[in-house]
Order: structure tokens, then C-alpha cells, then sequence
């Protein structure tokens, strides 16, 4: 089945420690997308990636960190800059040969202990 | 700046009712609209994809119109059931910048038996 797969679903950190939250597609999407949810907010966009070896920051990008070795990995690294990393993360991608839909992962729920 | 705001925030109404959700858009220079059901504590299933040069789509019970000029599209639900509980979140894609996904910050639905 194609998809894309986060892993931990739950992941604890204590505090000052880095942390990578896992993102794998098997759809052969260019774009990857990481997006942070807050209770009662929208979703903010931390980084994107339309290509491999390349990335851009996006609205909340501060504290955390990505690489785009493989077309189909986007794991993001949630360091210990970032001050209040509880939340809900999301991954999702896109085809971007074309006008189409973007695909999400289930999630992963990071808790600061 | 695009900006995509959805009215209302939560909305509770009884089995059976056909029920309209909105979203709103700043700036109409959009390449396509998608429409995503969340369920809690999970990730983003995609419902419907309006392209820009489309004015509505449909998929069962669910119908879902564009209106670019006025910066809007709604999200039909006909005879509302339980299962359809969930929030509901739309995403522009805007033309300047195709591969970044701004979402508006959803509509708690309750549909009670």
C-alpha cells in the first residue's frame, strides 16, 4: 500500500535533548512537508522540501531541523533550542508534477517531560 | 500574505442534517483548494481537491464549491451522520509559491445521534 509512515506515534523528550521524528513516502512525491499543531490552532508549517538536498524554511522553522537525503525520507530533528516542542507533528506530500493533492502521515505526538 | 480563516470554529447538530462549512480566503491567486477531515489524535485524510479553474467537486455525500472572486468555498455535507463527527480543515495552495499548503484553522463538527 502507498503511503506515508511517521514514526514513534508518542515520542518523550527530556528537556534539552534533541530529538528526530522519522518520515518515510512511498508514493514517489517531490514535495515533503512538516506541520506543527497546537490544541485550538491551525496547522503552521515548519519546513518543505520539493527536491532531494534541498529545503526552505517555513513559518515556525526556529529550534528545528531537517534533511532531504532521499526522495522518499524527510526526517525532522527537533533540537533543544526550541522551547515548547509539545505538540502534535505532521507530515504530508505532494506530487508536484501537476495540480495535486497533498497526502498526510499520522502523526506523532512529542511530549517534554 | 494569504490568510485562510473558517467559520465556525465548532458546530453541533442533530443525525440527518445537511450542513454547509466555510472557508475563506485572502488573496484569490490560488492554483487549487483541498478539503481534509481530521479525526482526534490522528493525521489529515483528504476529502475533496478543487482546482482553481474548477468550481465544485463531489464525492458521495460530500459536495464542495469554489468561488475565487470572492475568496470562498464551502463544504457541503448532505444527511449528516455520527460518523461524519471530525474537524474539518481547507488548504490553499497559492500560485506564487506552489508548494506551500496554508491552512485555515478548522471546524469542530459534532453530529449527535
Amino acid at each position: 500500500d502507498g503511503g506515508i509512515t511517521q514514526s514513534p506515534k508518542y515520542l518523550f523528550r527530556k528537556e534539552g535533548q534533541n530529538v528526530t521524528l522519522s518520515c518515510e513516502q512511498n508514493l514517489n512525491h517531490d514535495a515533503m512537508y512538516w506541520y506543527r499543531q497546537d490544541p485550538g490552532q491551525g496547522l503552521r508549517l515548519i519546513y518543505y522540501s520539493q527536491i532531494v538536498n534541498d529545503f526552505q524554511k517555513g513559518d515556525i522553522a526556529e529550534g528545528y531541523s531537517v534533511s532531504r537525503e532521499k526522495k522518499e525520507s524527510f526526517p525532522l530533528t527537533v533540537t533543544s533550542a526550541q522551547k515548547n516542542p509539545t505538540a502534535f507533528y505532521l507530515c504530508a506530500s505532494r506530487d508536484r508534477a501537476g495540480n495535486t493533492e497533498a497526502f498526510f502521515g499520522q502523526g506523532t505526538r512529542l511530549t517534554v517531560v | 500574505k494569504q490568510e485562510v480563516t473558517q467559520i465556525p470554529a465548532a458546530l453541533s447538530v442533530p443525525e440527518g442534517e445537511n450542513l454547509v462549512l466555510n472557508c475563506s480566503f485572502t488573496d484569490s491567486a490560488i492554483y487549487n483548494l483541498q478539503w481534509f477531515r481530521q479525526d482526534p489524535g490522528k493525521g489529515l485524510t483528504s476529502l475533496l481537491l478543487i482546482q482553481s479553474s474548477q468550481r465544485e467537486q463531489t464525492s458521495g455525500r460530500l459536495n464542495a464549491s469554489l468561488d475565487k472572486s470572492s475568496g470562498r468555498s464551502t463544504l457541503y455535507i448532505a444527511a449528516s451522520q455520527p460518523g461524519d463527527s471530525a474537524t474539518y480543515l481547507c488548504a490553499v495552495l497559492t500560485r506564487y509559491n506552489t508548494d506551500k499548503l496554508i491552512f485555515g484553522t478548522g471546524t469542530r463538527l459534532q453530529v449527535f445521534p
